[in-house]
């Protein structure tokens, strides 16, 4: 089946420093790709959409200059979070639509990457 | 707009109880799709279901079982004679293709098994 290779899986960093993430579609071409967000005991919430080739879509209220997504390839999105801070200490997950066309609905999660801003 | 409701935080049952954990959704569009998706501690989401706004029939899988209803906008999910490992948290999706795709999830409810 559909695999996606994200690393790290956890990282810890210091205050100011930017850290880089990276997902990877193993087996499958990932034209879309999406990011999200979970503090712990809460719900994953979605930071933005990466489309290859494109600018990402950012949601409502994402610092689109903090949290840079690049999606080069169909196979490779990352997501880098710049000049870090504690309480962007986190648990960062990506998805790929393991599919094609626009009627299909199927996505492949990376395992997560647990960041932690010292 | 879209929106997932998860109104059950954390439901703790016994060993071999049966456990019903609800969805609720909201959306406008005419076609979509709802998951269920677990999450273990190691925080990796498993793919439970996919079902689309077409197929209101229930599902069986084992000691799963999943009730789509379209009159009450909701999505509810079974699990049978629970078990230790099901102890995760359990998430609730919907994603549409009016919305871009976007996969939307709901609170989650955190399920506790014990011996």
């Amino acid at each position: 089946g559909a695999v996606v290779s994200q690393h790290p899986s956890w990282v810890i960093c210091k205050s100011g420093t930017s850290v880089k993430i990276e997902c990877r579609s193993l087996d499958f071409q990932a034209t879309t790709m999406f990011w999200y967000r979970q503090f712990p005991k809460q719900s994953l919430m979605l930071m933005a959409t990466s489309n290859e080739g494109s600018k990402a879509t950012y949601e409502q209220g994402v610092e689109k200059d903090k949290f840079l997504i690049n999606h080069a390839s169909l196979t490779l999105s990352t997501l880098t979070v710049t000049s870090a801070h504690p309480e962007d200490s986190s648990f960062y997950i990506c998805s790929a639509r393991d599919g094609q066309g626009a009627q299909y609905y199927g996505y492949t999660f990376g395992s997560g990457t647990r960041l932690t801003v010292v | 707009a879209q929106k997932v409701t998860q109104a059950q935080t954390e439901i703790s049952v016994v060993e071999k109880e049966d456990v019903t954990l609800d969805c609720v959704y909201e959306t406008r569009d005419t076609t979509y799709y709802l998951f269920w998706y677990k999450q273990p501690p190691s925080g990796e989401l498993v793919f439970l279901i996919r079902r689309n706004s077409f197929d209101e029939q229930n599902e069986i899988s084992g000691r799963y079982s999943w009730n789509f209803q379209k009159s009450t906008s909701s999505f509810n999910f079974t699990i049978t004679a629970s078990q230790v490992v099901d102890s995760a948290v359990y998430f609730c999706a919907l994603s549409s293709y009016n919305q871009g795709g976007k996969l939307i999830f709901g609170q989650g409810t955190e399920l506790s098994v014990k011996p």
